[in-house]
């Protein structure tokens, strides 16, 4: 099983361009979830899609926007990248709304220039 | 006040002896609470989830809750130096997850 696929694992982004993150899980989990972890500020929710056709606002939303396209596939979009989006982001899948833990992607390192 | 407040450590423990990580958090009505051990450079992993007020064990691993006191422990016994990690609280209190900044530990050979 390969879990929370991730892609790209790195990326360097001049201000103004834009990116999508991918993020596909083959564990047949209803829920995911973009999330951006920055030194000293810990994980912070952007956008988690409850299910299969919603998509709902986590707490640090702006600057982004998402697209779950299939019960397996959630990505992550930027549409013009600027250097306070800096970070590394996780995507994260859970069966049941987060109530049985997560299970998180490797991750992609992205830095903004 | 934040969600879920760790100490950020770091927390260094000789091998052999137990190391303790607390965590407390502000929502009353949370009824779900997790451990996360994050290696340096990769995403965290689950280790432990606790749901009632008392203790759980899982091999060396020990979570601890107390809901009325609002706190959430781990304890680490027989630390190995493969333990060395950051250490992330969670808790969910609706359908969103709340993460502490974690705590970094480092256990000494």
């Amino acid at each position: 099983n390969a879990g929370v696929t991730q892609t790209p694992k790195f990326q360097v982004l001049k201000t103004g361009q834009s990116m999508t993150l991918q993020c596909a899980q083959d564990m047949n989990h209803n829920s995911m979830y973009w999330y951006r972890q920055d030194p000293g500020m810990g994980l912070r929710l952007i956008y988690y899609s409850a299910s299969e056709g919603t998509t709902d606002k986590g707490e640090v939303p702006n600057g982004y926007n998402v697209s779950r396209l299939n019960k397996r596939e959630f990505s992550l979009r930027l549409e013009s990248a600027a250097p306070s989006q800096t970070s590394v982001y996780f995507c994260a899948s859970s069966l049941g709304q987060g109530r049985d833990g997560y299970t998180f992607g490797s991750g992609t390192r992205l830095t903004v220039v | 006040q934040k969600e879920v407040e760790q100490n950020s450590g770091p927390l260094s423990v000789p091998e052999g002896a137990i190391a303790s990580l607390n965590c407390t958090y502000s929502d009353r009505g949370s009824q779900s609470f997790f451990w996360y051990r994050q290696y340096s450079g990769k995403s965290p992993e689950l280790i432990m989830s606790i749901y009632s007020n008392g203790d759980k064990e899982d091999g060396r691993f020990t979570a601890q809750l107390n809901k009325a006191s609002q706190y959430v422990s781990l304890l680490i016994r027989d630390s190995q130096p493969s333990d060395s990690a950051t250490y992330l609280c969670a808790v969910l209190p609706g359908n969103q997850f709340y993460f502490g900044t974690g705590t970094s530990l480092t256990v000494i050979p």
